[in-house]
């Protein structure tokens, strides 16, 4: 079995200050990790992916995340926030169970403020 | 060229009546899903199907049926809308073979029943 808790539905930060939206994962295998971009009345866009190689990947838009196993915990960050960056994020986890069409579990989500 | 597409994006419709959403990619994937995003945003996987498999989340209501005419179009049709089945309706695509594949997500439609 999979799960992810993103820890903070709302996230405020000044436009130019460092972005930190938090996840932790909880998976019986080796997890793929993932995390989505959903502006308002869009579809979700991939920003980047852990796949058991380097613990820290980065992404579009400058984020960047990085997979601690000791803490089951997979945050994302981003040094300097934009206007643009304004949107819903979610954390995903995809591990080796299940049937052969792999599924996703989502993260209820996090959304991301940007104040001038 | 867009990678996935839905038809319509905005679906009003009363309650008894039966709908269908069209998915289609253009990316050769041969893996589909159906995801509804209630209105606390919260994205839950309804079918994931490739040309071997239809695995159906446990959960969704039988008045909910998958339909794919070929390997690019996932169709999700719905008998009997209910109030509840007001949500955002995603489809998505992936390849299949390995297990940490991104899913393309299509725009979403959104489906309000009165």
């Amino acid at each position: 079995a999979q799960s992810v808790t993103q820890l903070d539905s709302h996230v405020s930060v000044s436009e130019g200050t460092p972005v930190l939206l938090r996840c932790n994962y909880s998976s019986s295998y080796s997890p793929s990790l993932f995390w989505y971009v959903q502006h308002p009345n869009k579809g979700l866009q991939l920003l980047l992916k852990y796949t058991s190689a380097a613990t820290l990947v980065k992404g579009i838009n400058g984020f960047e995340a990085e997979f601690k196993k000791s803490e089951t915990s997979f945050h994302l960050t981003k040094p300097s926030a934009h206007m643009s960056d304004a949107a819903e994020y979610f954390c995903v986890v995809s591990d080796r169970g299940g049937g052969s069409a792999r599924q996703l579990t989502f993260g209820s989500g996090t959304q991301l403020t940007v104040l001038p | 060229d867009t990678a996935v597409s839905q038809t319509p994006k905005y679906l009003v419709t009363q309650m008894g009546n039966d709908k269908s959403i069209k998915c289609e990619q253009n990316l050769g994937h041969d893996t589909m899903y159906w995801y509804k995003q209630d209105s606390k945003k919260f994205l839950k996987i309804m079918f994931s199907y490739n040309n071997k498999e239809l695995i159906i989340n446990e959960t969704v209501p039988n008045r909910f049926s998958p339909k794919s005419p070929d390997k690019a179009h996932l169709n999700l049709h719905i008998n009997s809308l209910e109030l509840g089945d007001s949500a955002v309706y995603f489809c998505a695509s992936s390849q299949s073979g390995t297990w940490n594949n991104e899913q393309f997500f299509g725009p979403g439609t959104r489906l309000t029943v009165l």
